[in-house]
């Protein structure tokens, strides 16, 4: 089964609209990172985070690691066109540094 | 550039016929791994390799075959595809995967139908 949980599948936003998306896990993880996939292309790292309680910010992105490292978010603020895209996270479980595990994704797209 | 290179970007091929996608990477990373995407089900690792000649099964590998002979070069060959591996795939390196890695770098991907 899925071993890390990402909703909602979908988000349709109007532009300036703010965005959140969410990943949960069943066990603790070492780290989590985030990916951009734009429409067409492939999964870009953006960030890592590995600090319980850790928020990272780029720009208009918010980056949130939980207290208890099983759950995080990615929040962007006044939504761009430039932003759509297919976000995923990827956990690493405490004491497997062998593999990431990815969540499904959430689909963004920003009408104009 | 730092790049991981897929070959080729588009595959159609019938049931049974033995293919096989490139994968090089010149960041000298030790790590690389093959992922297929389907709709709705995200990114699903199919083999990894932590080095030369160690390679590792992921989530789905059955179906596939990997080979690390040298560090840069990381294949996956499909002995006999079948409909339901149509698929887009990415390879992906790092360095060894820590609390200190900075994340993988995707190939550009390799769409796969099999007919």
């Amino acid at each position: 089964g899925q071993q890390v949980m990402q909703i909602p599948q979908y988000q349709h936003v109007q532009e300036g609209e703010d965005f959140t998306t969410y990943c949960n896990s069943s066990t603790t993880l070492s780290n989590i990172q985030w990916y951009k996939q734009r429409p067409g292309g492939h999964p870009v790292f953006l960030i890592q985070l590995v600090k319980s309680g850790e928020v990272k910010k780029q720009k208009r992105l918010t980056f949130q690691f939980g207290e208890a490292k099983k759950n995080s978010s990615l929040h962007i603020t006044a939504t761009q066109t430039t932003d759509v895209g297919t976000y995923f996270c990827a956990g690493m479980k405490e004491y497997n540094f062998n593999k990431f595990y990815f969540g499904s994704g959430t689909k963004l797209n920003v009408k104009p | 550039e730092a790049q991981v290179t897929q070959n080729p970007r588009y595959l159609i091929t019938v049931t049974g016929k033995k293919l096989t996608v490139t994968c090089s990477q010149n960041m000298n990373h030790e790590y690389m791994s093959w992922y297929r995407q389907d709709p709705g089900l995200g990114l699903r690792q199919i083999y990894y390799s932590m080095n030369v000649e160690v390679t590792d099964k992921g989530d789905v590998p059955e179906g596939y075959k990997v080979s690390r002979k040298e560090k840069r070069n990381f294949p996956l060959i499909l002995e006999s595809p079948s409909p339901n591996q149509t698929s887009l795939y990415f390879c992906a390196s790092s360095p060894i995967p820590s609390r200190d890695v900075y994340g993988y770098t995707f190939g550009s991907g390799t769409r796969l139908t099999v007919v």
